[in-house]
């Protein structure tokens, strides 16, 4: 049972425009929702997150949304450049919990 | 800055054989995690520890257990080394309380043949 999915594998955008990444959660009781980046042969770093009760959190190029009712978020990064090229994950926790529930994760890549 | 570390960046086994792998942390961290990496599959969570000799099941155990004798150390054992368990192993750990970002190694890419 996947609890966090990212429905999309890959995104390929050009340098300068938007990227926007999509995350979808079934599980009610998460209430924390973080956006990892992930370069090859290194582990995850920690981008940004967002609690549930907000639904916008902003740094710098990069703003996640969050959606309740639809139990969706998104990560746009704006303007995107080469080095964003990475492969993002989403997940998410409950309030009282310790472990974070991650989804597939989606490639990023930014043409020059 | 949090530090992760792992034993070892690559390794390659033999199937039957006993794996250690190895994660220290400097940050005085009470969680641990082990995760695997798969292609389409994203970071699936092993095992976790909340505090020394402490541990809890994730979300795929089967096949592996874990040692936390320390509060910096905590060790991914494969008792007996499948080919199905070739895979990115990332170690993780965070502080407890109202925190949730989880710190990360830079991963043992373990090849079983």
């Amino acid at each position: 049972d996947q609890q966090v999915k990212q429905n999309s594998p890959s995104l390929s955008v050009q340098e300068g425009r938007i990227s926007i990444l999509n995350c979808d959660y079934t599980n009610s009781m998460f209430d924390y929702f973080l956006w990892y980046k992930k370069y090859p042969a290194e582990g995850p770093t920690f981008l940004i997150s967002i609690s549930s009760i907000k639904d916008k959190n902003e740094d710098g190029r990069f703003t996640v949304f969050l959606n309740k009712s639809a139990k969706h978020l998104s990560l746009h990064i704006v303007p995107s450049q080469p080095g964003d090229s990475a492969v993002y994950f989403c997940a998410a926790s409950v309030t009282s919990g310790s472990r974070l529930t991650f989804g597939e994760g989606t490639q990023l890549t930014v043409n020059p | 800055d949090v530090k992760v570390t792992q034993s070892s960046r690559y390794l390659v086994k033999r199937t039957g054989e006993k794996v250690f792998l190895e994660c220290v942390q400097d940050m005085d961290h009470e969680n641990m995690f082990w995760y695997r990496q798969d292609p389409g599959l994203g970071l699936r969570l092993i095992y976790f520890s909340y505090d020394v000799k402490m541990k809890e099941k994730g979300d795929i155990p089967e096949g592996y257990s874990v040692s936390r004798e320390k509060k910096e150390r905590f060790s991914l054992i494969l008792e007996s080394a499948s080919t199905n368990q070739t895979s990115m192993y990332l170690c993780a750990s965070k502080t407890s309380g109202a925190r949730y970002e989880q710190y990360f190694g830079p991963g043992t890419r373990l090849t079983v043949t």
